[in-house]
């Protein structure tokens, strides 16, 4: 299967912060990269697919940039609301995927 | 609007099965695959495979192989998951999501989850 690698684990930042949560892929996968943002006690929710394009709906603050093995979400100018965690999936195997977490935490 | 409304909590025995619902509504059932994700307490999210719909095709990750089975019945817009054989570590939420097939999936309604608790 493909592993999913997310980094930093977690984080800490200030409201307004420019904050990168960074994905790598063990094997090249394209661009079949989606990332979700997930609150506590709550289904995850998608805000980036195929590596770029931002969901309907989605605030543009998000945005995300990568293909291949590297990709990145950015989020810049951090809002309360946005202080949770965030995973990465890979959509390129038909063995689904995702990273291990990025909690964004307030400083 | 689009909805998937799964099962109530579960509790069951070590060695036991489990069987979660979700049901659809809001579009048309057999157009989009149905996926499992499981997400231990604490942990990340687990995907377990897919159902199709349509044509009740199946596909499982590797980890559950042997252990899940995924239908549905279209008279009623209702996607099923069984877990058999359930150990301590098969504790989890578990999630029905509905996937548009652009780009190899965008997973873009979920349901509200279903707690499994597995214990002895």
């Amino acid at each position: 299967d493909i592993q999913m690698t997310q980094s930093p684990s977690s984080l800490s930042a200030s409201i307004g912060d420019r904050v990168t949560i960074t994905c790598r892929a063990s094997q090249s996968i394209s661009n079949y990269l989606n990332w979700y943002q997930q609150k506590p006690g709550r289904a995850p929710k998608l805000l980036i697919f195929a590596a770029t394009s931002l969901q309907s709906g989605v605030p543009s603050r998000f945005s995300g940039s990568g293909s291949g093995t590297d990709f990145t979400l950015t989020i810049s100018g951090l809002q309360p609301e946005d202080f949770t965690t965030y995973y990465c999936q890979q959509t390129y195997s038909t063995f689904i995927t995702f990273g291990g977490g990025t909690k964004v935490e307030i400083k | 609007q689009v909805q998937l409304v799964q099962s109530g909590a579960e509790v069951k025995k070590p060695g036991a099965s489990v069987k979660v619902s979700c049901k659809a509504s809001g579009y048309t059932f057999t157009d989009y695959y149905i996926h499992w994700v499981r997400q231990a307490p604490g942990q990340g999210l687990e995907w377990m495979g897919w159902i199709n719909p349509n044509s009740d095709g199946t596909h499982y990750a590797h980890k559950f192989q042997d252990r899940v089975t995924m239908t549905r019945d279209t008279s009623i817009n209702t996607a099923y998951m069984e877990l058999s054989r359930l150990r301590s570590d098969d504790t989890a939420v578990y999630y029905c999501v509905r996937v548009v097939q652009i780009v190899g999936g965008l997973f873009d309604y979920w349901g509200q989850g279903t707690l499994v608790t597995v214990s002895s």
